[in-house]
């Protein structure tokens, strides 16, 4: 399977706690896009990389929030002190240099309790 | 107002019937726009993708585009039960939007 992949698939975790998530892009992308999204909601943008470099992250990426994509390939995205609002579906999305078609991973379902 | 808004519907039709969706949105830079389907607990599967204002045919799935009105559809012709899942229209101009998704359910 050449899709984006994404590990674990379901997370619950106590308030308070850290969590990393991972994500494995289709080999051949050089982009890669973490977003949340929420029940009844479309995904929301959270940070995209171009190879190994962050170059944009939303508002909605607090402090407790940081993502990696060392060497351009694999990502995490790490949640420290996690919150009960935190609780969502992350996905994790890759697309070629040449156009802007994402194609994204099953998601990771991360509940806080 | 959202940058892209979308009828959360629910959408319910026959077997074989002709479904149309829709998006509008107010963000003139945007010039990439894509519908995507996403089953339940499921990450979204792209399907269309369109570049410039007009129409687009993939399968029984056709996308329009039209930049003057900042409408964007989606029409699926004979409609099948596996089709039932939730569409989200979505559009970039340097990172992208989406709407928050129509849910749709073709009834055999």
């Amino acid at each position: 399977d050449t899709g984006v992949s994404q590990d674990p698939r379901h997370k619950i975790t106590k308030r308070g706690q850290n969590v990393t998530f991972r994500c494995d892009p289709i080999s051949e992308h050089n982009r890669l896009y973490w977003y949340r999204q929420t029940l009844g909601q479309g995904p929301e943008f959270l940070t995209y990389f171009q190879n190994e470099a962050q170059l944009e992250k939303s508002r909605l990426l607090s402090d407790r929030f940081s993502a990696e994509r060392p060497k351009g390939s694999f990502s995490t995205l790490e949640i420290q002190r996690t919150e009960q609002g935190d609780s969502a579906m992350y996905l994790c999305a890759s697309s070629p240099a040449t156009t802007y078609e994402q194609y994204f991973g099953p998601g990771t379902r991360l509940t806080v309790t | 107002q959202k940058e892209v808004e979308q009828d959360p519907g629910p959408l319910s039709v026959p077997e074989g019937a002709i479904v149309s969706l829709n998006c509008t949105y107010s963000n003139s830079a945007f010039q990439y726009f894509m519908w995507y389907r996403q089953y339940s607990r499921k990450g979204p599967e792209l399907l269309m993708y369109t570049y410039s204002s007009g129409n687009k045919e993939d399968g029984r799935f056709t996308a329009q585009v039209d930049k003057s009105s900042k409408y964007i559809s989606l029409f699926i012709r004979d409609s099948q039960p596996s089709d039932s899942a939730t569409y989200l229209c979505a559009m970039s101009a340097n990172d992208m939007r989406f709407g928050a998704g129509t849910r749709l359910t073709v009834k055999p």
